[in-house]
């Protein structure tokens, strides 16, 4: 089935660093969404991206869609401990249409941020 | 405006069972998905519901089904527990509009351990 591959798979950083991750698909995807996921806890929304090239921000958090349309990437400035838990990118593959409620999510990236 | 519930947050039953987990999406999304999440395989997709129906099914056995009532709440049952039935299931709600189609809203999970 479909994948996606996320990378790194976990990011040890000290608190005030930049942290840069990504995504990518071997087909193109018409949605990408990042989200964060703390233990115990169900993944938020953090990014919704829905155009190729798309450039969104959400206070820290810097989100793109690749021109390709097959990867997408997020930035983290000025990391603080609260940012610690999983971050996974997640999306809907095609050209166009609806995938009636399915995402594909990456395997995660377990960031560490050590004060 | 409250957030996605499901109930019951932890359930411990014995292989054989069965189980019955609730989903109570935002107030207006009419979409709810499943997904189930463990450490081996991720994020991995069940089903969609959207005003009753199911419209979207991903690749697991029959002993995991689902419905959706007219009030947009959602169940998910799973016969004939197994080991491997051990899990964090996820319900997501979306609303469907044009500007966020495809973004959905997690609640926190059930965590299921068949023993």
């Amino acid at each position: 089935g479909q994948q996606l591959n996320q990378s790194p798979q976990s990011m040890f950083i000290q608190e005030g660093e930049d942290v840069s991750m990504n995504c990518t698909s071997s087909s193109i995807f018409n949605t990408w969404l990042w989200y964060k996921q703390d233990p115990g806890e169900g993944p938020v929304l953090l990014i919704a991206l829905y155009k190729a090239g798309e450039l969104t921000s959400n206070g820290r958090l810097t989100a793109q869609f690749g021109i390709t349309r097959k990867d997408s990437f997020l930035n983290i400035s000025a990391s603080i401990p609260s940012d610690v838990g999983i971050y996974f990118c997640a999306g809907t593959p095609g050209a166009g249409g609806t995938s009636y409620g399915k995402l594909t999510f990456g395997q995660g990236t377990i960031l560490t941020v050590h004060p | 405006k409250a957030g996605v519930t499901q109930t019951p947050r932890y359930l411990i039953k014995t292989r054989g069972q069965q189980v019955t987990l609730s989903c109570s999406p935002i107030s207006g999304h009419r979409s709810v998905s499943w997904y189930q999440q463990t450490p081996g395989q991720g994020l991995q997709f069940l089903f969609e519901y959207f005003s009753e129906t199911q419209r979207n099914k991903g690749n697991f056995p029959g002993r995991f089904s689902g419905r959706q009532f007219s009030n947009s709440r959602s169940e998910m049952n799973v016969s004939t527990l197994e080991l491997g039935d051990s899990a964090l299931y996820l319900c997501a709600s979306s609303l469907l509009s044009a500007s966020s189609y495809n973004e959905q809203f997690f609640g926190p999970g059930t965590r299921l351990t068949v023993l």
